[in-house]
């Protein structure tokens, strides 16, 4: 299994700031996303890290919003822009490659509280 | 449109029972259904994962059941533990896509 190291773990930010997470993998994986998972609320995917090329994102997320950078295959970073309360949430990382036939794993999370 | 649907939303069982969660999927183009299992604070982490080729995959108390006509499968922990509680998201995937779309979810509790 690939091992994901996620920073921060959390932060408390103000509104209108931005936060970059970062994601860091062990080994090389073919495919890493970022999901948003609300409080008491399961998983929603925000995109897909593209290495080299723009992350393709699911309706509802914007590249405004969500820049997503993907420099190679074992790193990505995620920014939330402009915070309101309503981004307060745990952002995820995972990574899933052919090599582990599909299996999809994540990091810890990134529990984000905007006051 | 929800593609995963999860039930029951929330579930307890006596130390020692069948806990049984079930999922529906619509997207026939899924071609990989694991469990995750989540405690607070932490990822989900994977725990027990089924492809439609096969009906029924069973590691130590966890069992998947896949009906593959119905568009459904379930997960059966047997003899459940306190330390079995946790929320548990049933989740299907496209290989060649890798993303994965969820179910919202199930919160166990066992009771000692």
């Amino acid at each position: 299994s690939a091992v994901i190291s996620q920073k921060p773990s959390r932060d408390i930010c103000q509104r209108g700031t931005s936060l970059t997470i970062q994601c860091q993998v062990d080994s090389q994986v073919t495919m890493m996303f970022w999901y948003r998972q609300q409080p008491g609320q399961s998983l929603t995917l925000i995109a897909t890290a593209n290495q080299g090329s723009e992350a393709t994102y699911e309706s509802g997320f914007v590249i405004d919003k969500f820049p997503i950078s993907r420099p190679n295959l074992t790193f990505s970073t995620l920014t939330v822009s402009n915070m309101s309360p309503e981004d307060s949430s745990i952002y995820l990382c995972s990574v899933a490659s052919t090599w582990t036939s599909g299996e999809a794993f994540f990091g810890q999370g990134t529990r984000l509280t905007v006051v | 449109q929800q593609q995963v649907k999860q039930s029951p939303q929330s579930l307890i069982v006596q130390k020692g029972g069948i806990s049984i969660i079930n999922c529906a999927y619509e997207n026939t183009a899924f071609d990989y259904f694991p469990w995750y299992q989540q405690f607070p604070g932490k990822g989900p982490a994977l725990l027990i994962a089924i492809r439609p080729d096969v009906s029924e995959k069973k590691e130590g108390r966890f069992t998947i059941s896949f009906n593959k006509s119905a568009k459904q499968f379930s997960l059966h922990i047997m003899d459940s533990q306190p330390g079995d509680s946790a929320t548990y998201f049933c989740a299907a995937s496209n290989t060649n896509a890798g993303k994965s779309t969820f179910g919202d979810g199930t919160t166990l509790t066992v009771k000692p």
